[in-house]
């Protein structure tokens, strides 16, 4: 298993404005996703970090809007960027240690975003 | 496409009765099968998985799953459910693209 912190574990924003969200790992991991979970909705997949190279986004996230950061193998940011109220939402960091499927992912505490 | 469906949103019992909480999943040649729960203000916490063997999972908390290769289901079990066992549970799996994907969700609401 993995023990992922993540910070801030919540926040007010102003529409407009920009918030970095930071997921630590206790160990190296191979793979880090980032997920979005709208009030009283299921997860949905934003993005793969890949270390050292640019993140992968899924179908309805870019990158303008949801830069992604892995500088190693235990650290990656997610900024929310020009934020609207649309943009409130749970972000969960979440990774898989082995690197093969099947292999299980373990989910950071998660980012409350409220924007105003 | 592949996908999962949790087919009761809200799934409301009395402390310590029996509860399932049903999960089916569209037929592939592999199935990599979890469940997750997430308590209030909390992040998600696995609670089983299902990858191959035995198609009886026992997970944490007393929850087990069955996997039914037949009915393509994977139906979550508590023969006796607490208070603390209130929160909401999600069934996930694997895609062709080696992605997660998961249900909607079901809320379980556990009353005195």
């Amino acid at each position: 298993s993995a023990v992922i912190s993540q910070k801030p574990s919540r926040d007010i924003c102003q529409r407009g404005t920009s918030l970095t969200i930071q997921c630590q790992v206790d160990s190296q991991v191979t793979m880090m996703f980032w997920y979005r979970q709208q009030p009283g909705q299921s997860l949905t997949l934003i993005a793969t970090a890949n270390q050292g190279s640019e993140a992968t986004y899924e179908s309805g996230f870019v990158i303008d809007k949801f830069p992604i950061s892995r500088p190693n193998l235990t650290f990656s940011t997610l900024t929310v960027s020009n934020m609207s109220p649309e943009d409130s939402s749970i972000y969960l960091c979440s990774v898989e240690t082995s690197g093969t499927i099947p292999d299980t992912q373990y989910f950071g505490p998660g980012t409350r975003l409220t924007v105003l | 496409a592949q996908s999962v469906t949790q087919l009761d949103s809200q799934v409301p019992v009395f402390e310590e009765a029996p509860v399932e909480l049903r999960c089916n999943y569209s037929s592939s040649v592999s199935v990599y099968l979890f469940w997750y729960v997430q308590y209030p203000n909390q992040g998600l916490q696995l609670l089983l998985k299902y990858l191959s063997g035995s198609t009886l999972v026992k997970g944490i908390n007393g929850f087990e799953a069955e996997f039914n290769k037949s009915q393509t289901s994977f139906h979550l079990r508590k023969p006796s459910v607490h208070i603390s066992d209130t929160a909401e549970y999600f069934c996930a799996r694997y895609n062709q693209g080696g992605k997660l994907i998961f249900g909607q969700g079901t809320e379980l609401s556990v009353k005195p």
